[in-house]
This record gives structure tokens, sequence and C-alpha cells, in this order.
């Protein structure tokens, strides 16, 4: 199976920072990936697919990189509706793995 | 508008069987793959199992094979989750929720069944 991990898992941070959050496949995924957002007590939110793909509605200080077994998401200047935890996911085999997950807090 | 709701979560015995069913509306469900994606309680998302629109592909996690059955009628525009067998650590908030397009991730999301399992 493709293992996912995400670096850092906890991440504190102040509104109006930059952050990076990094996953890492076990093999190579292609752009096979997709980031999700979810708060608590709510069902994740799709942010990006196929690695750099924003979906519809999604703001754009949300963006997304990466190919192959390195993916970063990063959150351009940070608001205070985006402190929740992050998850990436890969779609290249069918084990649909994801990410272990990035708490966001605040600082 | 896409809408998807999950139902069927409860409490049950170790050995017991439950069954979750997701319904769905606002867009052409027999197009769109679902899936099943499970959360146990403080910890992390768990892809469990999906199956293509036309219903003839069938993928599971490997913690559920042989257990669950994932199933779809398109003439009702539901999904289910027949879960037999159930262990503690199948205790989760369970969620349906449709394919993006191809394999692209899930776009939608049902707001998510709580299942115990505990004597």
């Amino acid at each position: 199976d493709i293992q996912l991990t995400q670096s850092p898992s906890f991440l504190s941070a102040s509104v109006g920072d930059r952050v990076t959050i990094t996953c890492r496949a076990s093999q190579d995924i292609s752009s096979y990936l997709a980031w999700y957002q979810q708060k608590p007590g709510k069902a994740p939110k799709l942010l990006i697919y196929a690695a750099s793909t924003l979906q519809s509605g999604v703001p754009s200080r949300f963006s997304g990189s990466g190919s192959g077994t390195e993916f970063t998401l990063t959150i351009s200047s940070l608001q205070p509706e985006d402190f929740a935890t992050y998850y990436c996911q890969q779609l290249n085999s069918y084990r649909y793995t994801f990410g272990q997950g990035t708490k966001l807090e605040i600082k | 508008e896409v809408q998807i709701v999950d139902s069927g979560g409860g409490l049950v015995q170790p050995g017991g069987s439950l069954r979750l069913s997701c319904g769905a509306s606002g867009f052409t469900f027999s197009s769109y793959a679902m899936s099943w994606v499970r959360q146990a309680p403080g910890k992390g998302l768990e892809w469990v199992s999906t199956i293509t629109g036309s219903g003839y592909t069938i993928y599971y996690a490997d913690s559920v094979k042989g257990r669950f059955t994932i199933s779809r009628d398109n003439s009702k525009k539901m999904l289910y989750l027949q879960m037999n067998s159930l262990r503690a650590e199948d205790t989760a908030v369970y969620f349906c929720a449709k394919a993006h397009y191809g394999d692209s991730g899930f776009d939608f999301w049902g707001q998510g069944t709580l299942v115990t399992v505990s004597s």
C-alpha cells in the first residue's frame, strides 16, 4: 500500500502568516493527490485536486504543488477561518489512503 | 444543489451487524463513484471502500475486506455499507462521499453517522 506522511503534524501560526504543509508518498503517485480541510465535527472539504488544481469556490490563498512523491499545500496569508486540520489523500492506487493530518492552530 | 445524507449508525455489540445508508440528490448519481470514509474518535481519516458508478467495480481497505460490503441502487440514488463481524476498532464516524471525477478526490460529503461497537 502507498503510505502518505504529512509534516508537520502540528503547526502553530498567526493570522496573516504564510504556511506550508508537506505530504510525502512512499512511491510515485504522479499528480493523483488531493488536499482537504476539516473542522471539528464537520465533514472534510476538498481544497485541491490533481495536486495543484483549486476546487471551485476555494479561496485563491490556497495553492498546491508537486508531483511524484513530494507535494505541498500553501496558504499564502492565514485567515481566522483557516485554523483546522488538513489531510492529503492519494488516488493513484485504488486504496485511496490519507495522510495522518496536520493540525493548524492559532499562535 | 448536491445533497448527501448519511444514516444508519448506532450502538452495536462486537460481532454484530449494521447497515449504513446514504441518500444523494442534485447530481446524476449513476455517473459517479461513491465511497465510504471513516474517522475514529480523535483520529484521522481512513478510506473504507469505493464503488464505481455502474456498481461493477468495488474496492475495500484491507481492514474491512471480507466483513463489509458496499453496494448501490442507482434507481433510488442510494449507497449502502453492510457491516458484519463488527469489532471495537470499527467504532468511528462514517462518511459517505461523492467522487469529484475520475481519480480527483471526493467533492461532496455526508454529515457522517456514528457507529459505536461496544458491549
